[in-house]
């Protein structure tokens, strides 16, 4: 039983671009909503949360949405950098666990 | 910045042996949390610890034990290795009053041959 699901396995994008990243979940009752990304070799690197009580949080080139009635959250990355490329996986945090969608791989081409 | 280490970073086991990860949380973090990550698959949450004391468990098998030092730092032991075993293990540690924000360590590849 996925509670997180990520639909897009991957994304391409041009640098300076727009990137937009979705996670849809099943349970209501989900207290935080964040992102992580992730190099090969290296441990998921914390980008930006959002409570549950909000519906949009920002943190410079990263905005993160939520749409409570939809189940659904975004991440927007603008402008798009070849940095950036990497795996995306969204996690939901009930208590203290994070629940990990199965991750897009995002690619920025220059 | 400090970050979370975790020694060591590369293991390889035969079937039915033993296995001690361990995690030095980031300074001034009083939780750490064990996840574990199959091939193409996302992070799995394996168990948790405040102040010392096991604070969450998820799916950790039997065969597995994790303790949390006065140090904060953390072990996690593993016995009687099964192939299924290999992985990558993350630790991640949080500060007081933001569990939600985790901070991962670079993690440690088991293999299990």
């Amino acid at each position: 039983d996925q509670q997180v699901k990520q639909n897009s396995p991957s994304l391409s994008v041009q640098e300076g671009r727009i990137s937009i990243l979705n996670c849809d979940y099943t349970n209501s009752m989900f207290d935080y909503f964040l992102w992580y990304k992730k190099y090969p070799a290296e441990g998921p690197t914390f980008l930006i949360s959002i409570s549950s009580i909000k519906d949009k949080n920002e943190d410079g080139r990263f905005t993160v949405f939520l749409n409570k009635s939809a189940k659904h959250l975004s991440l927007h990355i603008v402008p798009s950098q070849p940095g950036d490329s990497a795996v995306y996986f969204c996690a939901v945090t009930s208590g203290s666990r994070l629940t990990f969608g199965e991750g897009t791989q995002l690619t920025v081409n220059p | 910045a400090a970050g979370v280490i975790q020694s060591p970073r590369h293991l390889i086991k035969e079937k039915r042996e033993t296995a001690t990860l361990k995690c030095y949380p980031i300074p001034r973090h009083d939780t750490v949390y064990w996840y574990q990550q199959g091939p193409g698959q996302d992070p799995q949450f394996l168990i948790s610890f405040y102040e010392k004391m096991q604070s969450d468990k998820g799916s950790i098998p039997d065969r597995f034990s994790a303790q949390q030092f006065s140090d904060y730092h953390s072990e996690l032991n593993m016995s009687s290795l099964e192939l299924g075993d290999s992985a990558l293990y993350f630790c991640a540690s949080s500060r007081p009053g933001l569990a939600y924000e985790q901070y991962f360590g670079p993690g440690t590849r088991l293999t299990v041959t």
